[in-house]
Parts: structure tokens; sequence; C-alpha cells
């Protein structure tokens, strides 16, 4: 069985302060992709990064970026110099080999995100 | 570019009646998926399909219902709803195992 722990519900940063979103999973599998999404107050959810369990490249993409580290089995996502359309409810989600012959994909209950202006 | 594509947006039912919410995706992906969104729980898998005529059961199966007869196609039923069935349901499609999942918009549901 896998999991996917984010231990921070709710966050709050002023507008412009960088902020780290914790992602932390379980898994038996050696081949596995995490993936983050967001969730803005509108409701749907936006896919934001996929990564597979044998590239350990960190990724950055304009103000963010992701830190996969195997050793501690962490998925964290920085937001950089953050603003209110930050603001959202953001998903970390685990996808493995489930043992019933197909991938599930398994979700972390959330983070909301404030950004305060 | 319709994605994929959730029928009704809302709906309020009476406990016990019976619904379905439609599913629809047109970029011929195998793979659906059913999920609910409740506070504070993340997204949980209800149901899910590797292709047509192939569907299996997730995290919270009990009360729900599904079938895949076209690869467009992933409707959710629900048999006798139920005050625990309150909730925001979203579909979901990917084309391989590896890659993201696009979502639909959502359904809110409320059985009263």
């Amino acid at each position: 069985a896998q999991k996917v722990t984010q231990a921070q519900t709710e966050i709050s940063v002023v507008e412009k302060e960088d902020v780290t979103l914790d992602c932390v999973y379980e898994t038996r599998d050696t081949t596995y992709y995490l993936f983050w999404y967001k969730q803005p107050p509108s409701g749907e959810l936006v896919f934001l990064i996929r990564r597979n369990s044998f590239d350990e490249q960190n990724e950055i993409s304009g103000r963010y970026s992701w830190n996969f580290q195997k050793s501690t089995s962490s998925f964290n996502f920085t937001i950089t110099a953050s603003q209110v359309v930050d603001s959202a409810v953001y998903f970390c989600a685990l996808r493995a080999y489930s043992g019933a012959g197909s991938y599930q994909l398994t979700f972390g209950k959330g983070t909301k995100l404030s950004v305060i202006p | 570019n319709a994605g994929v594509t959730q029928t009704p947006k809302f709906q309020v039912l009476k406990t016990g009646q019976s619904m379905t919410l439609q599913c629809a995706q047109d970029m011929n992906h195998e793979y659906m998926s059913w999920y609910r969104q409740d506070p504070g729980m993340g997204l949980r898998l209800i149901h899910y399909s590797v292709g047509a005529g192939i569907t299996d059961q997730g995290e919270v199966p009990n009360g729900y219902n599904v079938s895949r007869s076209t690869t467009e196609d992933f409707p959710l039923r629900l048999l006798s709803a139920a005050p625990s069935q309150t909730s925001v349901y979203f579909c979901a499609s990917t084309q391989g195992q590896g890659q993201p999942q696009h979502f639909g918009d959502g359904t809110r549901l409320s059985i009263l």
C-alpha cells in the first residue's frame, strides 16, 4: 500500500515571501511517479509537475521549484516570491504499482496556502 | 479542446434516490477514474478503469457503481444516495500510468 503525507494543513505567508510545501511518501515499489496539483478557489485541479522514481534531478519552472529526495522519500515544492495568485490548495500524489495490475493514484490531504497581500 | 467533461455541475438529491454522474473524455485515454473530495481528506479513489469493459474498485467504492462500455464514457452511479455521499466528485483520465491525470471540473453533490 502507498501513502502520501502532507503534514502542513494550512500555511499563511505574506506576499513575496518564499514558502515550501512538504510531501512525504511511502511505497514499496521501485517504480513510481510523483505529482503536484494545484486547486485554486475556483475548484479545478491543475497539474503542475510529474517526477518518476529514477529521476532525482530537481526542477525549476519560473518561481516554482521541486526537490525530490529518495533517501528521505520526500518531494517538496517551493514557491519563490509568492504572489496572491498562488493562494490555493496544493496536493501531492503518488502513482505506484498497486499489485492489482494497475497503477492507482494516491493523494495527500493537501496544503492550503494563503498568500496575504 | 473539451478534455474531460462532467455533468451535472451541481445536484441535490434526497436520501434513497439514485442518479448517474456523467463523465466523458475526448482524448482517447485508456485510463479513467472517479474521485471524491471531502474537506480535510484530499481526493479518494472510488473506482477506476484501465480500458473499455474493465473496471476495478478504489479506496472507497461502497455505494457506487461504474461501467465502461466505451473508451470515451465512464459514468458513476449512486445506487441509493446517503448523506455520507455528499461530496465533490471528480472524474479524471490519463494517457498512461506515468502520465498526469486530466480532471473534469467536478460535480458538487448534496444529499439531504
